[in-house]
């Protein structure tokens, strides 16, 4: 069975400083994989996939196969950036997704000023 | 307005009582969610449905119903036989189909409280 893990529940860094969430994941196959933002007061909502081989907000994402992991960086933190921060990942089976999402466990991440 | 709505916000529940929480889209999405977020545990699917009048068991379905009568509508029914209710429940759309990597559009959650 799928498994995402973020080892980090809490994470705080000082505004500026280069920020690394945390993602590893176990699939036998070629998962698809995202990162999910949760602001206060807000939705959860996505942030990143890395199909789209995009930066948002200065996030990017690197899928790691080696090393199963997919780890969210930002070289220069904002206040902002503060958030619940969800890893997830999606099946892909014979070049079609399901869109069912195994989500890791989440981290807060809080910027100081 | 588009988007996934969620009702009640709020709601309290007796030890016992069956209830239903409301998911409502207007996005045209063929699949819907249900999941539910505890401290710590991330977000644990309840139950999928992809397309109208079908669904699946996520991997914490016990205690637990739905029903996919309308394409725009997936109620949940938290039963009795759930032994710890209280949480957040959030409930959650995308396309579907043979869509490569689709994107899930959540709604702003219900929290239950069991009395």
């Amino acid at each position: 069975a799928q498994r995402v893990t973020q080892p980090e529940k809490l994470l705080s860094v000082f505004k500026g400083a280069p920020v690394e969430l945390k993602c590893n994941y176990s699939y036998s196959g070629s998962p698809e994989l995202f990162w999910y933002v949760q602001y206060s007061r807000q939705r959860l909502q996505l942030l990143l996939r890395h199909i789209s081989r995009e930066s948002i907000k200065g996030f990017t994402a690197d899928l790691n196969k080696g090393e199963t992991s997919f780890h969210l960086k930002k070289p220069f933190a904002q206040e902002e950036d503060s958030a619940m921060y969800y890893c997830a990942l999606s099946l892909n089976a014979g070049g079609t997704s399901y869109g069912k999402l195994t989500f890791g466990q989440g981290t807060i991440l809080t910027v100081h000023p | 307005d588009g988007g996934i709505t969620q009702s009640p916000k709020y709601l309290f529940r007796k030890e016992g009582q069956n209830v239903t929480l409301s998911c409502e889209q207007n996005l045209n999405h063929d699949a819907m969610y249900w999941y539910r977020q505890d401290p710590g545990q991330g977000l644990r699917l309840i139950y999928y449905s992809q397309i109208v009048n079908d669904f699946q068991k996520g991997d914490i379905a016990e205690g637990y119903s739905v029903s996919r009568e309308k394409k725009e509508s997936f109620p949940l029914t938290v039963t009795s036989a759930q032994k710890n209710p209280t949480a957040f429940y959030l409930c959650a759309s995308s396309i579907g189909g043979l869509q490569v990597g689709n994107e899930q559009f959540f709604g702003p959650g219900t929290r239950l409280t069991v009395l």
